[in-house]
């Protein structure tokens, strides 16, 4: 079946340390996305990609990194830089444009629980 | 740049009544979508409906449909006949030309049965 992956579901890290998150895809979509949500709050959006080997910054880009090598992985790095990285976190993928209406809405993976310890 | 406001926090409805979530955005693009997503308790990101901004019929999907003024850049989702499973966080959601998608604050409705 075809999906959205995002591994683990909960993370733990300590302060001062890397971690990336794992986001795959067998959609065959161009665009993925990270999202960051907290407790009560909306979707704030981190980072896009609509190709392989480009991406965008989101509204909240500070304190992460990504890269895109392959159209169907997008991993996160939550860096030390990050000052409040305690969060949950969702990736998306979506076509990019249609002629139609045709699925033209995001998929989303079951997230990944990260708690600074 | 893009944004997407939803101004009710919280919202309530009795079971079998109807609802309506609103939502607003702001951009300066005439091609864009607009969709309603729903999260219950688990998390799982669902889309409930979507609306392409060149079509002006508005969408319907069974008992959820849209009131789209694209001139106002309204998007409200209304709920009829409310379930005890509509019950969730619902989040508007804009995404440009250029792929860029962004969502409201979202709005935790609740049904009382």
């Amino acid at each position: 079946d075809g999906g959205i992956t995002q591994s683990p579901k909960y993370l733990f890290r300590k302060e001062g340390q890397n971690v990336t998150l794992s986001c795959e895809q067998n959609l065959n979509h161009d665009a993925m996305y990270w999202y960051r949500q907290d407790p009560g709050q909306g979707l704030r959006l981190i980072y896009y990609s609509q190709i392989v080997n480009d991406f965008q910054k989101g509204d909240i880009a500070e304190g992460y990194s990504v890269s895109r090598e392959k159209k169907e992985s997008f991993p996160l790095t939550v860096t030390s830089a990050q000052k409040n990285p305690t969060a949950f976190y969702l990736c998306a993928s979506s076509i990019l444009r249609t002629g139609g209406d045709r699925n033209t809405e995001a998929f989303f993976g079951q997230g990944t629980r990260l708690t600074v310890v | 740049a893009q944004t997407v406001t939803q101004s009710q926090p919280e919202m309530s409805v009795q079971e079998a009544e109807t609802v309506t979530l609103s939502c607003t955005y702001d951009t300066s693009e005439s091609d864009y979508y607009l969709f309603w997503y729903k999260q219950p308790p688990s998390r799982q990101m669902i889309l409930v409906i979507r609306q392409e901004a060149y079509k002006q019929q508005n969408a319907t999907e069974n008992r959820f449909s849209v009131n789209f003024q694209k001139a106002a850049k309204s998007f409200s989702l209304k709920i009829s006949d409310s379930q005890l499973g509509d019950a969730a966080m619902y989040f508007c959601a804009y995404r440009g030309s250029g792929g860029k998608l962004i969502f409201g604050q979202g709005t935790e409705l609740s049904v009382k049965p």
